[in-house]
């Protein structure tokens, strides 16, 4: 299994654009997790999908992140329009409804937002 | 509101045993306490899981006391390679899990010295 795999690997932008992020979660994992990493915040959980339905998004910032899920092979996070304070790494973690709390990280990615 | 609380850094030389522990004063009865490491730019690793008592796997083991208000990551025996960042958390199995329980907080930092 290739893991939780997510694109880009790093992304620079400049303020106001819009930026996606992908992932692909493992096959057959019921849960699909966006995570935010900064220096000041560590890992901030923000938002979680359960068989492709969002279950709690209340660690989403503000209106300008969406995320969703149209299957159980893809997910996207996008921000509209980006800030500087957006920067940091996005994490895409997925598990099984039979895995307690054993998440699977995917590499990340690092979004620069000048 | 975060229930784990860990120490922010710790240092080891080689070769020698650490015990990194996690206070969780608020566990529930169906909390699980579920450790994971981070290196640079990668993200976190699951390590090790448990309920109470002892567990044991081929990289580290956990002491969970008789009250489970708090648990000991222990590492044998560290290497260079086990500098990372290492978070403990608390949490249930239960599918609709709420986002606290996968709430992952600012971990501690173990560095091994030559």
């Amino acid at each position: 299994d290739a893991g939780v795999i997510q694109s880009p690997r790093h992304e620079v932008t400049e303020m106001g654009q819009e930026v996606t992020l992908r992932c692909k979660p493992i096959s057959g994992h019921d849960y699909l997790f966006w995570y935010r990493q900064t220096m000041m915040r560590g890992l901030e959980l923000l938002i979680y999908f359960n068989n492709n339905v969002p279950i709690d998004d209340s660690g989403m910032p503000e209106d300008r992140f969406s995320a969703k899920m149209p299957n159980a092979s893809f997910s996207t996070l996008k921000i509209q329009p980006s800030e500087p304070r957006d920067s940091a790494v996005y994490f895409c973690a997925s598990k099984t409804d039979r895995g307690g709390e054993k998440l699977f990280f995917g590499s990340g990615t690092q979004l620069s937002v000048l | 509101l975060a229930k784990t609380t860990q120490p922010i850094s710790m240092d080891s030389y080689e070769g020698q045993e650490v015990n990194i522990t996690c206070s969780h004063n608020n566990i529930a009865t169906n909390d699980y306490i579920t450790w994971y490491q981070q290196f640079p730019s990668q993200g976190p690793r699951f390590i090790i899981q448990g309920y109470k008592t002892k567990v044991t796997n081929e990289v580290a083991s956990l002491f969970i006391p008789a009250d489970r208000k708090s648990s000991t990551l222990s590492l044998p025996r560290v290497s260079l390679s086990d500098t990372a960042v290492y978070y403990c958390l608390v949490g249930d199995r239960l599918p609709q899990t709420g986002a606290n329980n996968l709430f992952f907080g600012t971990g501690t930092r173990l560095t091994v010295i030559p």
